[in-house]
């Protein structure tokens, strides 16, 4: 039983244009959530977080946008580029327990 | 700072062998984790230790797996005996503390695969 899904396992975008990569989830415990990128043969990578007092944490050109009522999360990237091409987790965490991960969603940005 | 590191990167075993994959966590960490990933199901949770306990160790498959963590500097994930269907990338993690609220670094992975 999948806690956190990305039920998009793959997402192609035009460089310059907006990716938008979604996550859903179940536990209505979870109050803090990641997304992690990762490139072939290496480990995962913190990308940005945001914890469930906000609705939208913002980092250079990755948003976070967080629906509680939803239990839905999206994450932003304006403008894409070729090198953010890569797999994204996202992931959940109940404040001061394990982080749940999702499947991945694989995001190729094409020049 | 040198970040997660684990050993051996690539192992190809026959099924029945003992396998052992390593990781030294980030030094001053005191959360370690222990994730596989599968084309299937993505990062799965297997266990992680906070001061060298093992706190939940609900997701190892079987008891075939099981882990360890005799310092604060090192930890094994065992494999005994190895099968097929446990061919997948093992990542090591580590953090400041335990879970939520704060970041965790991943390694680089050990790919294993058993025939």
């Amino acid at each position: 039983d999948q806690q956190v899904k990305q039920n998009s396992p793959s997402l192609s975008v035009q460089e310059g244009r907006i990716s938008i990569l979604n996550c859903d989830y179940t536990n209505s415990m979870f109050d803090y959530f990641l997304w992690y990128k990762k490139y072939p043969a290496e480990g995962p990578t913190f990308l940005i977080s945001i914890s469930s007092i906000k609705d939208k944490n913002e980092d250079g050109r990755f948003t976070v946008f967080l629906n509680k009522s939803a239990k839905h999360l999206s994450l932003h990237i304006v403008p894409s580029q070729p090198g953010d091409s890569a797999v994204y987790f996202c992931a959940a965490s109940p404040y001061g327990n394990k982080l749940v991960f999702g499947a991945g969603t694989i995001l190729r940005v094409k020049s | 700072d040198a970040g997660v590191i684990q050993s051996p990167r690539h192992e190809v075993t026959e099924m029945g062998q003992e396998v052992t994959l390593r990781c030294k966590p980030i030094s001053g960490h005191n959360s370690l984790f222990w994730y596989r990933q599968t084309m299937m199901r993505g990062l799965e949770l297997l266990i992680y230790f906070n001061n060298n306990v093992p706190i939940d160790d609900s997701g190892m498959p079987e008891d075939r797996f099981s882990a360890k963590m005799p310092n604060a500097s090192f930890s094994t994930l065992k494999i005994q005996p190895s099968e097929p269907r446990d061919s997948a990338v093992y990542f090591c993690a580590s953090s400041l503390r335990q879970g939520g609220g704060n970041t965790i670094y991943f390694g680089e992975g050990s790919w294993l695969t058993v025939v």
